[in-house]
């Protein structure tokens, strides 16, 4: 079974810096896909970011980008210029790319504060 | 069509009684997903559908649980004789087959509290 790991359960950040959230996952597999969701506090959740593990350029969504480690299966977010909406509990999600179901595996997530 | 709907919001009930959560996912989604996520952790996954078909259901399903996904539009998902345990958030989420990366949008989620 695939399990992701956050292991930074809080982080903060001052606005306009960047911060960077941790994210490892295990699998066998070769192919898969990786995201970061981004939660608000009592809001619906939102794809920040997505790579497929066979990609090896970093995904990159303006402000957001990842830093994908494929041999050490690390799949870290980076948030450049931070802002006082980028506040909100970020979780690293895992899905294979094959099969019938794409079902996805979380983190514990990560919370982060930006600081005014 | 704004996105995925869940209804109700809240849902607040006594130990041992039944609750049905709805889902309205984006009109053509085919694909859709149920998850449960508590205090604090991460969502789980449930069960999915494609279409109308419920494809896999989650160990932690048990058999309290049910779901549908009649004529493969809004899904359904009931919980009876409740458990204090049940007490979470359940999210729908759903998707369109043949996309890259599968993208699955989510819902508001229902948040259930059993007293």
């Amino acid at each position: 079974a695939q399990t992701v790991t956050q292991s930074q359960p809080e982080m903060s950040v001052q606005e306009a810096e960047t911060v960077t959230l941790s994210c490892t996952y295990d699998t066998s597999e070769s192919d898969y896909y990786l995201f970061w969701y981004k939660q608000p506090p009592s809001r619906q959740m939102i794809l920040v970011i997505r790579q497929e593990a066979y990609k090896q350029q970093n995904a990159t969504e303006n402000r957001f980008s990842v830093n994908f480690q494929k041999a050490a299966k690390s799949f870290s977010l980076k948030i450049s210029d931070s802002q006082l909406g980028d506040a909100a509990m970020y979780f690293c999600a895992y899905s294979n790319s094959g099969g019938s179901n794409y079902k996805l595996t979380f983190g514990k997530g990560t919370l982060l504060t930006v600081n005014p | 069509d704004t996105g995925v709907s869940q209804n109700p919001r809240h849902k607040i009930t006594k130990r041992g009684q039944n609750v049905t959560f709805r889902c309205d996912p984006i009109s053509e989604h085919n694909r859709l997903y149920w998850y449960r996520q508590t205090l604090g952790q991460g969502p789980e996954f449930l069960t999915y559908f494609q279409n109308e078909a419920q494809l896999e259901k989650s160990r932690l399903l048990s058999d309290r649980f049910s779901a549908e996904r009649p004529k493969g539009s809004f899904s359904t998902l009931e919980i009876q004789r409740t458990e204090q345990g049940d007490s979470a958030m359940y999210l729908c989420a759903s998707s369109l087959a043949a996309t890259l990366y599968n993208e699955q949008f989510f819902g508001p989620g229902t948040r259930l509290t059993v007293l």
